[in-house]
């Protein structure tokens, strides 16, 4: 049974700081990864999809990497923003589908003015 | 563009009430629907997804169901809500880019 795993489950820092997110799962067989944002009481906005073929996917001032073999992805935000404050979540479906995607629990990101 | 709708907002039901939530989702056909549920202090669980009208499979068993009457619209349903079933009620859809995208949400709270 595939498992997520998203460390700090917190983090707190001061604006312009370039900062870096992880999320690690147990089964390398997956079928692409995709990073969300979660702010409270809403729904997750997705960030960044990498198929599992890719190494990295870039948005503006974020870089999703991903290595499967060692079942682990990063997420860099460039010169963070208080506006960068949210909840993000990593998620993968099984290889084979892109239908049943396993979340993390999420790091809750906090940028101080 | 691609929109999803979900209503109601947020929801106070007494246990033991029936439930209807429902999510529709424009600017794109026969996409692949999903019902998910955030509880407090808990991730994401995918509850139902659907492939295509009448089309649904359970991923995690309840006293929840979803249908899928028509191509674009999901709806998730119960007869008798339980107090476990207080959460934050998420659909999403996708496509041929296998992408996810996700509506508001409903915040259903069970009494």
């Amino acid at each position: 049974k595939q498992e997520v795993t998203q460390i700090p489950a917190a983090l707190s820092v001061p604006e312009g700081e370039n900062l870096v997110l992880n999320c690690s799962f147990t089964d390398s067989a997956i079928y692409n990864l995709q990073w969300f944002r979660q702010d409270p009481g809403k729904g997750l906005t997705s960030l960044l999809l990498i198929q599992s073929s890719q190494r990295e996917q870039t948005s503006g001032r974020l870089n999703a990497s991903l290595d499967k073999s060692s079942g682990r992805s990063t997420l860099y935000i460039a010169a963070s923003q208080p506006g960068d404050s949210a909840t993000y979540l990593c998620a993968v479906p099984p290889s084979g589908s892109a239908r049943q995607l396993t979340f993390g629990s999420g790091t809750q990101l906090t940028v101080l003015p | 563009s691609q929109t999803i709708h979900q209503w109601p907002a947020t929801l106070v039901q007494p246990v033991g009430s029936p439930l209807s939530l429902e999510c529709t989702v424009e600017g794109t056909s026969n996409p692949n629907l999903y019902w998910y549920r955030q509880a407090a202090g808990r991730g994401l669980q995918l509850l139902f997804y659907s492939v295509g009208i009448g089309q649904i499979s359970s991923e995690v068993p309840q006293n929840l169901s979803a249908s899928r009457p028509q191509d674009r619209q999901f709806i998730l349903s119960s007869k008798k809500l339980l107090l476990s079933d207080s959460g934050f009620y998420l659909c999403a859809w996708s496509s041929g880019s296998d992408e996810q995208y996700f509506g508001p949400g409903t915040r259903l709270t069970v009494t």
